[in-house]
């Protein structure tokens, strides 16, 4: 099936430890993008990649941190220097142009115990 | 400001009554407006994408309306379900950017 894979759909991590998120889609999608999802918030963009080996910082970066060395696969590690990782995280990707869809995975609830 | 607000914040309704939910917003340039499902715990879903010319656009029994001019969006559910229980977002693409402003949503309860 073709779609956008999010693992896991549930993380627990300790204060201080850095965790890394899995972001996978087989739409053969160039644009990849992290949103953090708050309580009472609209999404809101952590980082986004429009090609291989390229990303840009979106409106909350700082914490985190992304790779993309294929196409497929766009991880987030969320660092020990966010100072409030507990959320709800979302990747999304789409094709590059102004009227297309974005294609969202089902989550990852990051828990900082 | 970019912004995209949603009313109202939640909706309870029976099942089988028809609902609408509002959305205005200040982003500027436009490129266009879309309207996502997200069930609880899960990611958003897309129901409708409009462009600047387009005044309504459907989606089964979800119906979006377009008003460029005053910056307002609805989105109409006719014949609700319980499945249709969810959270309701709207969400406006600023022009030039690839940049997405989404507003907080409005949670949809449908009881039987």
């Amino acid at each position: 099936d073709g779609g956008i894979t999010q693992s896991p759909k549930y993380l627990f991590r300790k204060e201080g430890q850095n965790v890394t998120l899995s972001c996978e889609q087989n739409l053969n999608h160039d644009a990849m993008y992290w949103y953090r999802q708050d309580p009472g918030q609209g999404l809101r963009l952590i980082y986004y990649s429009q090609i291989v080996n390229d990303f840009q910082k979106g409106d909350i970066a700082e914490g985190y941190s992304v790779s993309r060395e294929k196409k497929e696969s766009f991880p987030l590690t969320v660092t020990s220097a966010q100072k409030n990782p507990t959320a709800f995280y979302l990747c999304a990707s789409s094709i590059e142009g102004r009227n297309t869809e974005a294609f969202f995975g089902q989550g990852t609830r990051l828990t900082v115990v | 400001k970019n912004q995209v607000e949603q009313s109202p914040q939640s909706l309870i309704i029976l099942e089988g009554k028809n609902c609408t939910l509002q959305c205005n917003y200040t982003v500027s340039p436009f490129s266009n407006l879309r309207w996502y499902k997200q069930d609880t715990g899960r990611g958003p879903v897309s129901l409708t994408i409009m462009t600047f010319s387009e005044n309504t656009k459907s989606n089964g029994r979800y119906t979006a309306t377009l008003d460029a001019d005053t910056k307002q969006s609805s989105l109409h559910i006719t014949a609700s379900q319980l499945s249709d229980s969810a959270s309701y977002i709207c969400v406006v693409k600023r022009g030039a950017t690839n940049k997405l402003i989404f507003g907080t949503g409005t949670l949809l309860a449908v009881q039987p």
